[in-house]
């Protein structure tokens, strides 16, 4: 089982619609969750950290994080076509590394 | 302001040429890191380092040295590039730990092509 996955992708969503990302991990002590928004040949920049179980939200975006399930979701509501992005799960696991999940390429259709 | 700068940006070289791509932070950071991207395979690992002369593999080590004689610089040195290291390569650091403020920041990125 590799030790973080993320849905396949790509993902098309029509603008204006919500865009759901799914990442689960398999460290079951991992504390820190991190959404990481990509373009095409830039570097990654952080959108959302979760720490505590349950939902964080900030503007368009909403981080879900249940650790009994080992999962950890990303929500776009209203869909940009400047959303359109590879976005990466980064969990930090006990000991202290954080694995990045393959991506998921997102879509977003005017 | 707080970046991590990676240096340079393009390069292209011949194979056995070494060279040396620099990365610095100015974030006080304990941890830094090196990962290359390649289509379809994602970010990964080559070296990590937890602190000042402290340095560790990653997953994809093979033909990569690093050094961490100071805390805010991390090179990466390919001795003998050879073309199967052509890539996307990516600096990061961060502070250890959890909680917020323990996220990753990556520097601009380096292109390098080995003919």
């Amino acid at each position: 089982q590799k030790e973080v996955e993320q849905n396949s992708g790509p993902l098309s969503v029509p603008e204006g619609a919500i865009a759901s990302l799914n990442c689960t991990y398999s460290d079951r002590g991992s504390q820190s969750f991190f959404w990481y928004r990509q373009y095409s040949g830039k570097s990654p920049e952080l959108i959302m950290f979760i720490y505590s179980n349950g939902d964080k939200e900030d503007g368009r975006f909403t981080a879900q994080l249940n650790k009994a399930s080992q999962y950890v979701s990303l929500l776009i509501r209203d869909s940009q076509p400047s959303d359109s992005a590879t976005y990466l799960c980064a969990v930090k696991t006990s000991y202290d590394k954080v694995i990045f999940g393959p991506g998921t390429s997102l879509s977003v259709i005017p | 302001e707080a970046q991590v700068t990676q240096n340079p940006r393009y390069l292209i070289t011949v194979t056995g040429k070494k060279l040396t791509v620099t990365c610095s932070q100015n974030m006080n950071h304990e941890y830094m890191s090196w990962y290359r991207q390649d289509p379809g395979l994602g970010l990964r690992q080559i070296y990590y380092s937890m602190n000042v002369e402290v340095t560790d593999k990653g997953d994809v080590p093979e033909g990569y040295k690093v050094s961490r004689k100071e805390k805010r610089n991390f090179p990466l040195i390919l001795e003998s590039p050879s073309p199967n290291q052509t890539s996307l390569y990516f600096c990061a650091s961060r502070y250890t730990g959890d909680g917020p403020g323990t996220e990753a920041f990556f520097g601009q990125g380096t292109r390098l092509t080995v003919v």
